[in-house]
């Protein structure tokens, strides 16, 4: 079953405008990463954040975590066409072997 | 460097048929390796995982089943499928053990039952 939720669902945004999604989960997780889907093809590593850290950076992408809210927000900042994509966090937890997708957001990026 | 290797890439079976989905995966060893299911624009719904040769855990009971010949290799089967069994297939790899992180992802075989 899918443990997280994400909004929006959808989101379409000009381009060098900032884009957030956020991601919610319900269990205790060790990490927590977020993953981006091209149109028909295989899931492609973003970012990983664990649950010892509240925010983390890398090139024009922020993620946030708040444990005790069990949620996660990516921020893409200055959105390029380029970043048309669907956008899903992940979960892991020590021990299970297993990631729980969210149910990601469909981000397009106007030119 | 690793890389995973998925096919068929396209796939058209009629309802009844049997699948064979392989799955291989270089320049790792001992890896974790997963069987996803995405319809069209949803999530991924975890269909198997491995965390060794010969061990398959199933977290969808229906009629698929996946196998793990060799350390490297997961193969994802159906004697007999259903039109529910059209959808995204991805395979996908993570570093063995207890803390495994990061996970890698095919290209992914998009299946059609008609």
């Amino acid at each position: 079953s899918q443990q997280g939720e994400e909004d929006p669902q959808a989101l379409s945004i000009q381009e060098g405008e900032n884009a957030t999604m956020n991601c919610s989960y319900k269990t205790s997780i060790n990490n927590l990463q977020w993953y981006r889907q091209n149109s028909g093809r295989g899931l492609v590593h973003l970012i990983l954040i664990r649950s010892n850290e509240r925010e983390k950076h890398s090139g024009r992408l922020r993620v946030t975590l708040d444990t005790s809210k069990k949620s996660s927000s990516l921020l893409i900042t200055a959105s390029r066409a380029a970043d048309t994509a669907s956008y899903f966090c992940a979960t892991y937890t020590s021990g299970t072997y297993k990631y729980i997708f969210g149910t990601g957001t469909r981000l397009k990026v106007l030119a | 460097s690793q890389t995973i290797h998925q096919w068929p890439a396209t796939l058209v079976q009629p309802v009844g048929s049997p699948l064979s989905l392989e799955c291989t995966v270089e320049g790792t060893s001992n890896p974790n390796l997963y069987w996803y299911r995405q319809a069209a624009g949803r999530g991924l719904q975890l269909l198997f995982y491995s965390v060794g040769i010969g061990q398959i855990s199933s977290e969808v009971p229906q009629n698929l089943s996946a196998s793990r010949p060799q350390d490297r290799q997961f193969i994802l089967s159906s004697k007999k499928l259903l039109l529910s069994d059209s959808g995204f297939y991805l395979c996908a790899w993570g570093v063995g053990g207890y803390n495994t992180d990061t996970q890698y992802f095919g290209p992914g075989t998009r299946l059609t039952v008609l």
